[in-house]
């Protein structure tokens, strides 16, 4: 079964530097998102891309964070400053149509930042 | 602001019972609804979804939805100690693309 794909599992990294997760979306699919997950607490919404730009973004997705389509297949999400309060589980996620269909979510990126 | 509310647990139940999971909902536009399950440190991983008013069964699992208490539910029978892990209601309208509001979640121990 096809699956979302997502480097690196762990990445740690000092506080103020700039980090790149990536995501390969189910190669079919249209829609794709940013998840993140702070332990403990509850999977919060940052961003969603379609069509090469973003549709939606929350309150979480500031100025320090963007996202990239790069090519056909990568999906990237970018922290240019990272502040400690980023660690957390970030996790992509892609589906095919946009009308109700469920999420399929990567295996998701371990943040840690000191 | 669209608000998803589970009990956070944990929910205990012995091996080979029914476990039942709660979840509401704040927005009234609401009309997709998706159960995950999430093992420690793992990504929600889909189990069932539901659109329709009133139940809807795959195997063990049975999602029960009643939009008009603004209520989703979801049935577990003949617990397992593998499904102990914490499950979490996602709610979306189907409007667009927007994104699934995911509520804290249950965090569910089955006793062997």
């Amino acid at each position: 079964e096809p699956e979302v794909t997502q480097t690196p599992s762990h990445q740690v990294t000092q506080m103020g530097q700039e980090v790149i997760l990536r995501c390969v979306p189910i190669s079919n699919h249209l829609y794709f998102y940013w998840y993140r997950q702070i332990l403990g607490q509850k999977v919060e919404f940052l961003v969603s891309f379609y069509n090469n730009e973003i549709s939606e973004k929350s309150e979480i997705f500031d100025d320090q964070f963007s996202v990239e389509r790069p090519d056909g297949s990568n999906f990237t999400l970018k922290i240019r400053s990272t502040k400690l309060e980023d660690s957390a589980m970030y996790f992509c996620a892609s589906r095919p149509f946009s009308t109700g269909s469920p999420l399929h979510f990567g295996n998701g990126t371990r943040l840690t930042v000191t | 602001q669209k608000e998803v509310e589970q009990n956070s647990g944990p929910l205990s139940v012995p091996e080979g019972a029914i476990a039942s999971l709660n979840c509401t909902y704040s927005d009234r536009g609401s009309q997709s609804f998706f159960w995950y399950r999430q093992y420690s440190g793992k990504s929600p991983e889909l189990i069932m979804f539901i659109y329709s008013n009133g139940d809807k069964e795959d195997g063990r699992f049975t999602a029960q939805l009643n939009k008009a208490s603004q209520y989703v539910s979801l049935l577990i029978r003949d617990s397992q100690p593998s499904d102990s892990a914490t499950y979490l209601c996602a709610v979306t309208l189907n409007s667009g693309n927007t994104p699934l509001v995911f509520g804290k979640g249950t965090r569910l121990s089955v006793i062997a």
